[in-house]
């Protein structure tokens, strides 16, 4: 079956770093998105990770272990804009490439 | 450059009645997909187009759903009769070409769907 794993909710302070996780256990991999969604918004992308290894885009950092079905987003210097939901997404691949989903992660960050 | 627009943002109807939503991607974008957030649930793929014709309708819950592209430009998603566990956000995102191994999807706002 496919299974994404992550936490549902955190807390960080402005300013600060936070590390969201994501585990997946999926049947085919091609890629594994962070997206971004405010309420009532869009999800709007982060970053795209296919090989091992880290990804930095500014602020953002995102990781991925294939071995071990691991990925992490990093947030650095958090600003209160940041509080969102922050979805993992694994591309099976194949002739569709739908996206599989976690369930969010919701980001409250605190002055 | 306008992104994926979904109309209506919201839509309240009655069990048994019919519903259709529609998406206008990303102008040139032949891949559109349509998925569905229920309340406490994870987004869950329904379908996907190449240009006018389905690629994969495997997510679609069952035969009360049907989507249309005709002429491969905006899409609908039609729910005739509407039952209660179709209640949830419906989300359409679209994207350019598959063969770019960074190929990502632009999603619209959603429309939020109540059947009561």
């Amino acid at each position: 079956g496919q299974n994404i794993d992550q936490p549902t909710e955190m807390t960080a302070t402005e300013g600060a770093i936070v590390q969201i996780n994501c585990t997946y256990q999926t049947s085919g991999f091609n890629g594994l998105f962070w997206y971004q969604q405010h309420a009532g918004e869009a999800p709007t992308f982060l970053s795209y990770n296919v090989l091992d290894g880290l990804e930095e885009k500014g602020r953002f950092s995102s990781f991925l272990s294939r071995s071990k079905g691991y990925s992490y987003l990093l947030l650095k210097e958090l600003q209160m804009k940041d509080s969102a939901s922050y979805l993992c997404a694994v591309r099976r691949g194949g002739a569709t490439n739908k996206l599989i989903f976690g369930t969010g992660t919701l980001l409250a960050v605190q002055p | 450059e306008a992104g994926v627009t979904q109309f209506p943002s919201h839509s309240v109807i009655e069990k048994g009645q019919t519903v259709t939503l529609r998406c206008d991607p990303i102008s040139g974008h032949d891949n559109l997909y349509w998925y569905r957030r229920v309340m406490g649930k994870e987004i869950k793929f329904l379908l996907h187009f190449v240009k006018e014709s389905k690629q994969d309708e495997s997510g679609m819950p069952n035969n009360r759903f049907l989507a249309e592209r005709t002429g491969g430009t905006y899409s609908t998603l039609k729910v005739q009769p509407a039952e209660l566990e179709d209640s949830g956000v419906y989300f359409c995102a679209s994207s350019q070409d598959q063969s770019g191994k960074r190929e990502k999807l632009f999603f619209g706002s959603g429309t939020q769907l109540s059947v009561l």
